[in-house]
Parts: structure tokens; C-alpha cells; sequence
């Protein structure tokens, strides 16, 4: 089972549509969680860190279920813009941390 | 503004030459930064940890001979691919953390050896 599991995608949604990602972790050393967004030929970028009280910022919010190892992301009101893959990504305190990353869903979002 | 910066953005060299890719972090001291490769409408694969002072740490299957890291200072890490192949042609992306915090990344490096 690999550590960090993602929804390959990819999710094709009309502009205006709430879409959410879900992300499983299988390592209880999990310390601490992330989304980041990835546009093709670019790099990953900070997208925003999950909370277990949750957090939002603007469209976005994501949210950690520790209990269930789950961290979930949600987009309201998608735009063209928002297309691009959709990382999760988890630090595991092994002693040093160490970040494993989901595979990444992709997001169409069309006109 | 950016905290790790990645040099050359884009190179192509012919097969046999070698490439160092330079990754930098601007803001803070990195002891552990992170080398990954990544082909089209492929996920992140990671290389190898490079550790300040000390060899790296490279992941199953990576050739260390062929992809030489080198983490000689707090804010530098390199990485050469010697004898470049074509298949080595790829997006090249390093990233830096201070513990327990988001990973930041270098703009990539987009290799191509014809």
C-alpha cells in the first residue's frame, strides 16, 4: 500500500462546480499535511497546509480527519484557472522528516 | 517571492556531455534538500535526499554514479548528470525545507540531450 493515496483522475467539472479531492495516509507518524498545485511543465507550488480544526482560504478548503487519516480538498466555484494537478502531501517524523507525496489528481475544468 | 532558486531553467546538451544543475535557497539554511525527476503527465519521482556535509541518500533504481549530488554549503545543493543519454532528457526539480515545514521548490530544470 503506498503512503500517501490519491484519486489518479483525472476530474473533468464545468466552470462554477465544487470539486473535492481526497487524499488517504497510511503512516500514523504523520505530523503534518499539505496541498500543493502543479501546472503542467511547472513546478509544485504551496497550495495551502491542512489543520485538523480545517482551514479556508478564499474557494479553497481543506480539512484533516486524523482519526481516519484523511485529508480532504474542496474547490467551490471552479474557475478555468484552477486546472492543473492537485498534489497531497504528507511530512512523517521517521526520526528526521521525511515528505512523501500523493501521485496527484488532475483537474480539467472546462467553459 | 521565490526561497529556492534553480539554475539553468532549461539546457540541451548532446549525449555523452555532462550537466550541473545548480538549487539554491535564498531564504533559509537547508541541511536536507531533495532532487526529483519527473517525465510528461508523470507524478514526482524522488531521486535522492542530498544532506549538507555528507553523501546523499538516493532512492531505489537511481544510478548514484550517474546522478552525482553534491550539498557542499547550508544553501547549495547540485546535481550532475555525467554522460547524459537521451533518455535522461526530463524535468529536473530540487526543493528545500527547514524541518517540519512545507517543502518550497526550485522552478525546474528542463533537460533535453539529443
Amino acid at each position: 500500500r503506498k503512503e500517501v493515496e490519491q484519486d489518479p483522475g483525472p476530474f473533468n467539472v464545468p466552470e462554477g462546480a465544487t470539486v473535492a479531492f481526497n487524499c488517504t495516509y497510511s503512516n500514523s507518524a504523520s505530523q503534518s499535511f499539505f496541498w500543493y498545485r502543479q501546472d503542467c511543465r511547472k513546478e509544485p507550488k504551496l497550495l495551502m497546509s491542512v489543520y485538523s480544526s480545517g482551514n479556508e482560504d478564499g474557494r479553497f478548503t481543506a480539512q484533516l480527519n486524523r482519526a481516519s487519516q484523511y485529508i480532504s480538498l474542496l474547490i467551490r466555484d471552479s474557475k478555468l484557472s484552477d486546472s492543473a494537478t492537485y498534489l497531497c502531501v504528507v511530512n512523517i517524523d521517521t526520526g528526521g522528516f521525511k515528505t512523501i507525496f500523493g501521485a496527484g489528481t488532475r483537474l480539467f475544468v472546462k467553459a | 517571492g521565490a526561497v529556492v532558486s534553480q539554475h539553468p531553467s532549461r539546457v540541451i546538451c548532446k549525449s555523452g556531455t555532462s550537466v550541473k544543475i545548480e538549487c539554491r535557497s535564498l531564504d533559509f539554511q537547508a541541511t536536507t534538500m531533495f532532487w526529483y525527476r519527473q517525465f510528461p503527465k508523470k507524478s514526482l519521482m524522488l531521486m535522492a535526499t542530498s544532506n549538507e556535509g555528507s553523501k546523499a541518500t538516493y532512492e531505489q533504481g537511481v544510478e548514484k554514479d550517474k546522478f552525482l549530488i553534491n550539498h557542499a554549503s547550508l544553501t547549495l545543493s547540485t546535481l550532475t548528470v555525467t554522460s547524459a543519454h537521451p533518455e535522461d532528457s526530463s524535468f529536473y526539480i530540487c526543493s528545500a525545507s527547514q524541518t517540519n515545514s512545507p517543502l518550497h521548490f526550485g522552478n525546474g530544470t528542463r533537460l533535453t540531450v539529443t
